[in-house]
């Protein structure tokens, strides 16, 4: 079955620091990967995505997540964080045949962001 | 604007007393799934339909009941609730996938938070 785990529930770091979120997946086949944003009271928000390709994947607000299959791996970096991305972080996996299957999601790293 | 939308966005409500989530998209896509959030344990999967007329279930389906009578709206129905179902729910759409559509994205509601007491 698959899996994804999150190791970190709370991670705090400066504004202007850099963050590293990290993921692991469990999952038999090549997966989709995914990472989602949940600002307070938002519903979640697609940062990036990693299908099949270059390994290092660009997303929204200046993040960036590097897929590692040796490790399976799928952490998510941003080289100086704003106030403003502090929120509720989510990796998720998916298939890589979008048949009836659904995306499997971690269960959340909250970000808190220090002046 | 493409969108989810569900209602209510909150809700209080005793034990037993039947309430519907209504959610309902714009983007015309074939799939929907709903979703509870909890602290600690993430996202959970409680129903998904791949198309009209067609629904299967989740993770946690106890105790929820859904339907897909229309493309754009994926009700969830908790016929007799339970104080464990308090909970965040959200429900989810994309289109349908498959080996040259590579898109799983998913387009969330905003959430409609239930509390059971």
């Amino acid at each position: 079955a698959q899996s994804v785990t999150q190791p970190d529930i709370h991670i705090t770091v400066s504004e202007g620091a850099s963050l590293e979120l990290r993921c692991n997946y469990s999952y038999g086949a090549t997966p989709y990967l995914f990472w989602y944003v949940q600002s307070p009271g938002q519903g979640l928000q697609l940062l990036l995505k990693y299908f099949s390709g270059d390994t290092l994947v660009q997303g929204i607000k200046g993040f960036e997540a590097e897929f590692k299959r040796s490790q399976s791996s799928f952490n998510l970096r941003k080289p100086s964080v704003h106030w403003s991305d502090a929120a509720e972080y989510f990796c998720a996996v998916g298939p890589s045949n979008f048949g009836n299957e659904k995306l499997t999601f971690g269960t959340g790293t909250r970000l808190t962001i220090i002046p | 604007e493409a969108q989810v939308t569900q209602n209510p966005r909150y809700l209080i409500t005793v034990t037993g007393k039947k309430l519907t989530v209504t959610c309902s998209q714009n983007m015309n896509h074939e799939y929907m799934s709903w979703y509870r959030q909890d602290p600690g344990l993430g996202l959970r999967q409680i129903y998904y339909s791949m198309n009209v007329e067609v629904t299967d279930k989740g993770d946690v389906p106890e105790g929820y009941k859904v339907s897909r009578k229309e493309k754009r709206n994926f009700p969830l129905i908790l016929e007799s609730p339970s104080p464990n179902q308090t909970s965040l729910y959200f429900c989810a759409s994309r289109r349908k996938g498959g080996e040259r559509v590579k898109t799983g994205e998913l387009f969330f509601g905003e959430g409609s938070r239930l509390t059971v007491l």
